[in-house]
């Protein structure tokens, strides 16, 4: 079935780095690619998504390019602020297209 | 407006228990979702309701039982609470079939002592 990878955290950075956060996927076909974000005691929302292959996603200075030769959609930012603390989920339907399938999840952490 | 709500946020209880999360969208979505988040974040698709029908029931125990009353709303029962069901409970909506991209609640925190 489909599932997910995404690079294990916490990934720690200083205000102003540049952000990556590898996100691959198996999947049948070429499902949509989301990616969530759940800040501190909140729910997980909608951060941005591709739809097809080629497909960039963005939102909020955050990127990320559906690429099917590489079955990627890595998260990246230019710039990241401490706002931007939080965890960070890759998703794609399941097989059945169902349900999201989410990543194990990348911590974020930025200090002043 | 809150797109998809639940309640209590929080639910501390003890061991045996019964308890109910409650859920409701006003997005006028068709299905809706129960994940489950432990305590490393890790989220599980538990249950998945379409107009009302059960599409989704991984495998979970007969003790959780989800009920879907109509398309806004699904609740979920958990009997004989057990330590091991302490988590972060979410509930999510999307528009139907096929378009998965979910809409998520504030998560009810579970804790069983």
């Amino acid at each position: 079935g489909n599932s997910v990878t995404q690079m294990e955290g916490p990934v720690t950075l200083s205000e102003e780095a540049f952000l990556t956060i590898n996100c691959t996927y198996t999947a049948t076909g070429y499902p949509s690619l989301f990616w969530y974000v759940q800040y501190p005691g909140e729910g997980l929302q909608l951060l941005l998504k591709a739809t097809k292959a080629d497909d960039k996603g963005s939102n909020k200075g955050f990127e990320a390019t559906y690429r099917k030769e590489t079955t990627s959609f890595h998260l990246e930012k230019g710039s990241v602020q401490v706002s931007d603390s939080a965890v960070y989920f890759c998703a794609l339907p399941n097989q059945a297209g169902t349900a999201l399938i989410f990543g194990k999840g990348t911590t974020l952490s930025v200090s002043s | 407006d809150t797109a998809v709500s639940q309640t209590p946020k929080y639910l501390v209880t003890q061991m045996g228990n019964d308890k109910s999360i409650k859920c409701e969208q006003n997005l006028g979505h068709d299905t809706m979702y129960w994940y489950k988040q432990d305590s490393k974040k890790f989220l599980k698709i538990m249950f998945s309701y379409n107009n009302k029908e059960l599409i989704i029931n991984e495998t979970v125990p007969n003790r959780f039982s989800p009920k879907s009353p109509d398309k806004a709303h699904l609740n979920l029962h958990i009997n004989s609470l057990e330590l091991g069901d302490s988590a972060v409970y979410f509930c999510a909506s999307s528009p139907g079939t096929g378009l998965v991209e979910a809409f998520f609640g504030q998560g009810t925190r579970l804790t069983v002592v």
